[in-house]
């Protein structure tokens, strides 16, 4: 069966620190990738996304940067954290196109100090 | 952007009572999704329908859809305290053949 990695559960940074985010998906292979941001009571705002190896596509302009150096493992990565960045970040999987369910991850609550 | 919007943002139910909860949605689709997420926890997909049904149960849920309002409903009948959590609803993204646009969900409460 497929499973996904996320960690860490809970991160606590300063302004202006580096970040790294890992998610790895177990049990199927050349999946689409995800980084979602979840503000408190919000929806989901799609960050990057990935169809393949070295494959990223970016929603949103921000200080955020992704890549995807293994089939199968996806990395979300700032190199100056600002407040804005706190916030919920979820990592999901698909295979195929929308008709397909998209499977997540439990998430890194970020905050930023 | 936000494509689907749901409606109520919050709603409150005793144990036994039904759920429904509505999705709007502002360009056409191939299919819509309901997700639902508890608190602190990833989203767990629970039902699409594709553009050309009308309504699809799975268990306690049945979802409708009106291409011609643009809109959902998700129903939870006879719902529990464990049906507690927050739902999603989620139409084709814009960005990649894959990719979808949640909307900002409805948070729903059922007390014993």
């Amino acid at each position: 069966s497929q499973t996904i990695h996320q960690w860490p559960a809970t991160l606590v940074q300063p302004v202006g620190s580096p970040l790294s985010l890992e998610c790895t998906v177990e049990g199927t292979s050349n999946p689409n990738l995800y980084w979602y941001r979840q503000a408190a009571g919000r929806g989901l705002q799609l960050l990057f996304y990935s169809v393949g190896i070295g494959q990223i596509s970016s929603e949103v302009p921000q200080n955020l940067s992704a890549s995807r150096p293994q089939d199968r493992q996806f990395i979300l990565s700032s190199k100056k954290l600002l407040l804005s960045d706190s916030g919920f970040y979820l990592c999901a999987w698909s295979v195929g196109d929308s008709r397909q369910p998209q499977h997540f991850g439990d998430g890194t609550r970020l905050s930023i100090l | 952007s936000q494509q689907g919007e749901e409606d109520p943002q919050a709603l409150s139910i005793q144990e036994g009572e039904n759920a429904t909860m509505n999705c709007s949605y502002k360009t056409s689709i191939n299919n819509l999704q309901w997700y639902r997420q508890n608190s602190g926890r990833g989203l767990v997909h629970l039902i699409l329908i594709r553009s050309n049904e009308r309504e699809k149960h799975s268990g306690r849920l049945r979802v409708t859809l009106d291409t011609s309002k643009k809109s959902s409903s998700l129903l939870i009948t006879a719902s529990r305290a464990a049906d507690t959590a927050s739902y999603f609803c989620a139409t084709d993204g814009h960005l990649g053949y894959s990719t979808l646009t949640f909307g900002k969900g409805t948070m729903l409460l059922v007390s014993p």
